[in-house]
Order: C-alpha cells, then sequence, then structure tokens
C-alpha cells in the first residue's frame, strides 16, 4: 500500500487569497487524482494529475482556479485560486498504481475560508 | 455520464446483519468499490468487484452483478466502531480513467 502525506493539514485562509497543498507519496505511482469533500458530502473529483502534462479536469472545475502541477511520479500539489468561503472544504489526494486496482488517499487539508 | 445510488442512512443493531445497496449507470465500467470513511478522516479501501459474485474478506462481502448495475456491502457481527459512512464508488473509463464517488450511506449501530 501507498503512504500519503499532505500539506498542510489545515489552513484558515482570507477570501481573495490562494492556497497550494502539497500530496507527497512514499512509492512511484501512476495516477494522482485530487478531491474535494464539502461538509456532510461525498467526494467529488476535481482532476487527474498527470505526470508531465496538463491535468485533466472533471466539469465544474477549471485551470484557472484550480491549477495543479505533477513534476513526478510521487509529488503533485492543487492550488485553490482566489479563494471564496463556498471553497471551504476537505481537499484529498488520492493514488494508484498500474495495473493497481486499490486507490489510497492521503489525510486531507481541511481548508476554511473567511 | 455516470450516477451512483445508494441509501442516505441506515441504522441497525450491534451484532446483526446490514447489508448496503448501490446501483449505478456507468460506460466503461471498471470495476466497483466500497470505502469506509469514519467522521473526520479519509477514506479507507473495503472491497473491490470487477467480475460478477461475491468477495468475502473477514466480516465484510461485497457483491456485483454488473447486468443489473447494482452492487451490495454486507456487514456481519456488527460493532459499534463500524458506525461510518460506507462510499460506494465505480472506477470508469471515460475520458479517463477515474473513480468517481456516490453519496455514502451513513450508518449508525446502535446498542
Amino acid at each position: 500500500s501507498a503512504v500519503i502525506s499532505q500539506k498542510p493539514s489545515r489552513d484558515i485562509c482570507q477570501r481573495g487569497t490562494s492556497l497550494t497543498i502539497q500530496c507527497q507519496v512514499d512509492s512511484q505511482v501512476t495516477m494522482m487524482f485530487w478531491y474535494r469533500q464539502q461538509p456532510g458530502q461525498s467526494l467529488t473529483l476535481i482532476a487527474t494529475a498527470n505526470q508531465g502534462s496538463e491535468a485533466t479536469y472533471e466539469s465544474g472545475f477549471v485551470i484557472d482556479k484550480f491549477p495543479i502541477s505533477r513534476p513526478n511520479l510521487t509529488f503533485s500539489t492543487l492550488t485553490v485560486s482566489n479563494m471564496s468561503p463556498e471553497d471551504s472544504s476537505i481537499y484529498l489526494c488520492s493514488v494508484s498504481g498500474q495495473g493497481d486496482y486499490e486507490q489510497y488517499f492521503g489525510p486531507g487539508t481541511r481548508l476554511t475560508v473567511t | 455520464g455516470q450516477n451512483i445510488d445508494q441509501p442516505t442512512e441506515m441504522t441497525a443493531t450491534e451484532g446483526a446483519i446490514v447489508q448496503i445497496n448501490c446501483t449505478y449507470q456507468t460506460s466503461g465500467f471498471n470495476g466497483l468499490f466500497w470505502y469506509q470513511q469514519h467522521a473526520g478522516e479519509a477514506p479507507t479501501f473495503l472491497s473491490y468487484n470487477v467480475l460478477d459474485g461475491l468477495e468475502e474478506k473477514g466480516r465484510f462481502s461485497s457483491f456485483l452483478s454488473r447486468s443489473k448495475g447494482y452492487s451490495y456491502l454486507l456487514l456481519k457481527e456488527l460493532q459499534m466502531k463500524d458506525s461510518a459512512s460506507y462510499l460506494c464508488a465505480v472506477r470508469a473509463l471515460e475520458g479517463g480513467f477515474k473513480t468517481i464517488f456516490g453519496a455514502g450511506t451513513r450508518l449508525f449501530v446502535k446498542a
């Protein structure tokens, strides 16, 4: 199984600012994903982070708002830009290996926007 | 598009058996997952089904019928610590390789 760490674990940010969340995996993985989980809700896929190319975004999510980087097979970042209170949520990094059906989740970053 | 349905809440008694159902509609089906999520924690993997039938793992079993777009998670000998949300998720090859989650079923286990 993969061990995933996320930084920061939580943050309180002001409206209009940006926050970058880091995801580090202890082994090389093929697939990396970013999810959002709003209070009392299930997980919504934001995008698939592709190594060496632009991320693939789901409907309703755009690169200008959620820029993603993935410079190698063990690390990715998600930036939440120009934040508003509606962005208050838990952001989760998730990984899966090639041929590995299990998908693992990081501990999440709890973001509060005031 | 994809659609995943599961009950919002269920209540069961300690020591009993509970079945949580999930129905789905998707294109490019590539497997169905069940995850457990305790409040304030990340989801943890419970099971994966890609072929029809029952997969058993200790107190937890998961069943899949691809023709019916149906799965269930069976929890036996319920314990208080099983109180959690149970998420049904479908992996699909549609516009990429990704896993989409249902809204989750919140299970309350009472003494």
